[in-house]
């Protein structure tokens, strides 16, 4: 089975850093991936592992742990605009399936 | 844009109808995949087809149904609808071992 965990909400000021952490118990492994998905719109691909370490994209850095079951994805000098949903998905090696957290919302304030 | 094509965008249907869902994924992608997302829920895998053939399946209902056809278009089936199948369904398609592309998805609004 696959069990992916996420906090529901986190809310951060704008210039701001903010972590969001992702668990995950899955039966094989083939990467994790962050989406973001404002309210009612597709989710948009923002980063991925595969390997353990960190992987840096602008303001956007994703961590990976393999074997401890965790990433985290770092967002720098917040904006307004990334207040969000956050989907954090493990893809298995089988299926090559993309299993998705329940998401982390994120209210960036001024 | 992705290059993930849905149609319709929105949809009203009454409770007991059916109605298909069309996805048209990237050029050249292999998978498929469909997702439900309920109000203020996560993307719940529905299923998944790989070059035509079923590879996944989710908490797909017995109501649903997919396919993909040899073009490699897919289209979800949802049968006997009820007021709790209103959500927003996604298509994703993705080449091998990269991330996923999503569509915009359908709103299907069951009344």
């Amino acid at each position: 089975g696959q069990n992916i965990d996420q906090p529901t909400e986190m809310t951060a000021t704008e210039g701001a850093i903010v972590q969001i952490n992702c668990t995950y118990q899955t039966s094989g492994f083939n990467g994790l991936f962050w989406y973001q998905q404002h309210a009612g719109e597709a989710p948009t691909f923002l980063s991925y592992n595969v390997l353990d370490g960190l992987e840096e994209k602008g303001r956007f850095s994703s961590f990976l742990s393999r074997s401890k079951g965790y990433s985290y994805l770092l967002l720098k000098e917040l904006q307004m605009k990334d207040s969000a949903s956050y989907l954090c998905a493990v893809r298995d090696n089988y299926g090559q399936n993309f299993v998705f957290g329940p998401g982390t919302r994120l209210s960036v304030l001024p | 844009d992705s290059g993930v094509t849905q149609t319709p965008k929105h949809l009203i249907t009454a409770t007991g109808q059916r109605v298909t869902l069309r996805c048209s994924p990237r050029s050249g992608d292999l998978s498929v995949y469909w997702y439900q997302q309920s109000l203020d829920q996560g993307l719940q895998f529905l299923i998944q087809y790989y070059n035509g053939e079923e590879r996944a399946k989710g908490n797909i209902l017995e109501r649903f149904s997919a396919q993909q056809f040899p073009d490699l278009h897919s289209e979800l089936n949802l049968s006997s609808l009820e007021l709790g199948d209103s959500a927003l369904y996604f298509c994703a398609s993705s080449p091998r071992n990269t991330e996923a592309f999503f569509g915009q998805g359908t709103r299907l609004t069951v009344v």
